[in-house]
């Protein structure tokens, strides 16, 4: 099976920070990573495809880059409406998944 | 866009059965492209995949729910089903729909709003 890392667990940012998150897959898994974005009682929400590619609607201030093992998600300038916990998803070995155990960003 | 609906008992009593059901509207779960999947979310922490089905029935299952997992189809109702065997685990439970297709999109791309399920005596 293939395991999926997330660090931080959580952090504390301010508004128009640049915010990076990281995601380590414990084998290749080549560009097949996925990033959602899951408010409070809420549904995750894809924004992320295939390591780098921006979902439709997303804000460009979210970007994703990496391949093989390691990826991160980047937030340019952190908004108010971006305090929200984000998830790592690989698609390597589809239809199996596995979900990082997200990052939580909260406001400093 | 596709409209997903979870349905089924809020409350299980522990080694009972967990059964959920998925309601699909605004597409066929007959697509090809796409598999049907259920995801839980015990409170205050992250995201599981239970598994998927394919239209055909074809299913995948998480290894370490394997043995107590059924998934199930009925294109009929574009509705497909969770059973969860010896129930010990309060959790919000999703239904999401996976897509794939060219270019590595290969993405959950909708996702039901989520029905907390206790369990519980």
């Amino acid at each position: 099976d293939i395991q999926m890392t997330q660090s931080p667990s959580s952090l504390s940012a301010s508004v128009g920070d640049r915010v990076t998150i990281t995601c380590r897959a414990s084998q290749s898994i080549s560009r097949y990573l996925n990033w959602y974005q899951q408010k409070v009682g809420k549904a995750p929400k894809l924004l992320i495809y295939a390591a780098s590619s921006l979902q439709s609607g997303v804000p460009s201030r979210f970007s994703g880059s990496g391949s093989g093992t390691d990826f991160t998600l980047t937030i340019s300038s952190l908004q108010p409406e971006d305090f929200a916990t984000y998830y790592c998803q690989q698609s390597d070995s589809i239809p199996s998944v596995t979900f990082g155990g997200g990052t939580k960003v909260e406001i400093k | 866009q596709l409209q997903l609906q979870e349905s089924g008992p809020g409350l299980v009593k522990p080694s009972e059965t967990l059964s959920l059901t998925c309601t699909v509207s605004g597409g066929s779960i007959s697509s090809s492209s796409y598999y049907w999947g259920w995801i839980r979310q015990p409170p205050g922490k992250g995201l599981e995949w239970i598994g998927s089905i394919y239209y055909s029935g074809s299913t995948y299952y998480n290894p370490s729910l394997k043995s107590r997992v059924t998934i199930s189809v009925d294109t009929s109702k574009n509705q497909f089903s969770l059973r969860l065997n010896s129930a010990a685990d309060t959790a919000v439970y999703y239904c999401a729909s996976f897509f794939f297709g060219p270019g590595r999109r290969y993405y959950f791309d909708s996702w039901g709003q989520g029905t907390l399920v206790t369990v519980s005596s």
